[in-house]
């Protein structure tokens, strides 16, 4: 079955900036999402395709893929950024879906 | 506004069966796909299965393909998850989820979850 892999952990400083990566072999053709899930909370979409950014979502959160990797990135990352991080897209055939393994942001 | 409200779970044995319901409001429930999603304590997001807004398809994860089925009420505007043959790799918070409308497939609403615990 399809996977998606993260690391399992990153760690900043305040006001650096974080990078999260996510791989996958249908990634160059498949659309990346990224959700962010604080603990004891449903988890909240902050990119979906690969870049774009909803309503709300502040702007030091951006996306970005190249081949086989998408990466979420936090410019500035603030302590209130601190939590779980998935990547979330579908298999090639566009018909199972699978998040990645998750990541977990600390900001210290 | 859209809500999503989970409910059914509950403590059950291996080997057992549960069904698990999720009431959709604040949207047209039939022009959208649904899912569940799961997450065992401490774990990561794991995709269990999407259901057509029409109900024409459904897919599953290979984890539980052969013992779930998901099911949707068009009329009565809630989706369900039949569990059969649980197992203790089961146990998890069980999220129902929205897909956007918009034609990209990444889910836009959650509910709060219903925990599933299987335990002898």
């Amino acid at each position: 079955s399809y996977e998606l892999t993260q690391p399992p952990s990153v760690s900043v400083s305040p006001g650096q900036t974080a990078r999260i990566t996510c791989s996958g072999d249908a990634l160059p053709k498949k659309y990346a999402y990224w959700y962010q899930q604080k603990s004891g909370q449903a988890p909240v979409l902050v990119i979906y395709e690969d870049s774009k950014r909803p309503s709300g979502i502040p702007e030091r959160l951006s996306g970005s893929s190249s081949g086989t990797m998408a990466t979420l990135s936090i410019s500035g990352a603030q302590v209130e950024d601190e939590a779980d991080y998935y990547c979330y897209s579908t298999d090639s055939s566009g018909n199972h879906r699978v998040f990645g393994g998750g990541t977990k942001l600390t900001v210290l | 506004q859209v809500q999503l409200v989970e409910s059914g779970g509950g403590v059950v044995q291996p080997g057992r069966s549960l069904r698990l319901s999720c009431a959709a409001s604040g949207f047209t429930f039939s022009n959208n796909g649904m899912h569940w999603v799961r997450q065992a304590p401490g774990k990561g997001l794991e995709w269990v299965t999407v259901i057509w807004y029409d109900g024409s398809k459904r897919y599953y994860a290979d984890s539980v393909k052969g013992r779930f089925t998901i099911s949707r009420d068009n009329s009565k505007n809630t989706l369900f998850l039949q569990m059969n043959s649980l197992r203790a790799e089961d146990t998890a918070v069980y999220y129902c989820a929205r897909e956007s409308d918009s034609g990209s497939p990444y889910l836009d609403y959650w509910g709060q979850g219903t925990l599933v615990t299987v335990s002898s």
